[in-house]
């Protein structure tokens, strides 16, 4: 089945560094790629939709300069969580579609910043 | 109101019992349905997914989507300690990739 590859597994940054996550699909192409946040007991919360080859759909609240996408290639999308500050902290999660159907997750990145 | 509606538990049950998840939602634009099952620090993994109303079975899971009440359920039968995890459903719409809206997940506990 499909394969969508994330990392880093767990990051610990600075308060006011920037971070970056990539999340990959390894078997296939992915034209549109999802990232979500998720707090503990909390369901995934959409962030932003990736799409290659133009700008990312930020989901209302959520701040675009914060959290930078890029959708370079039809297999790479990387989140950049730019002057990080510890509310920031959380498990964050990019999800793929093989085709129109099937959403594919990718392991998550679990941010502290302190 | 929140779109999809599911309770978060946390759902206990002996070995070998079946368990029975549910979610509602408001939105009659979904056409597909979805259920994930996530370990604790770990990504969802898609287990079942469904379009439109019916039932689909998979080993010992079987999902059902009745449109027409806007609920979605998914059975496990002889539940194993193994599946302790939180489930959570989903659904999005049709055409193109529409964005999944999540429910906020179920934790299962099966008990040996």
């Amino acid at each position: 089945g499909a394969v969508v590859s994330q990392h880093p597994s767990w990051v610990i940054c600075k308060s006011g560094t920037s971070v970056k996550i990539e999340c990959r699909s390894l078997d296939f192409q992915a034209t549109t790629m999802f990232w979500y946040r998720q707090f503990p007991k909390q369901s995934l919360m959409l962030m932003a939709t990736s799409n290659e080859g133009s700008k990312a759909t930020y989901e209302q609240g959520v701040e675009k300069d914060k959290f930078l996408i890029n959708h370079a290639s039809l297999t790479l999308s990387t989140l950049t969580v730019t002057s990080a500050h510890p509310e920031d902290s959380s498990f964050y999660i990019c999800s793929a579609a093989e085709d129109n159907y099937g959403y594919t997750f990718g392991s998550g990145t679990r941010l502290t910043v302190v | 109101q929140k779109e999809v509606e599911q309770d978060p538990g946390p759902l206990s049950v002996p070995e070998g019992a079946i368990v029975s998840l549910n979610c509602t939602y408001s939105n009659s634009a979904f056409q597909y349905f979805m259920w994930y099952r996530q370990y604790s620090r770990k990504g969802p993994e898609l287990l079942m997914y469904t379009y439109s109303s019916g039932n689909k079975e998979d080993g010992r899971f079987t999902a059902q989507v009745d449109k027409s009440s806007k609920y979605i359920s998914l059975f496990i039968r002889d539940s194993q300690p193994s599946d302790s995890a939180t489930y959570l459903c989903a659904m999005r719409g049709s055409g193109g990739y529409q964005k999944v809206t999540f429910g906020t997940g179920t934790k299962l506990q099966v008990i040996p």
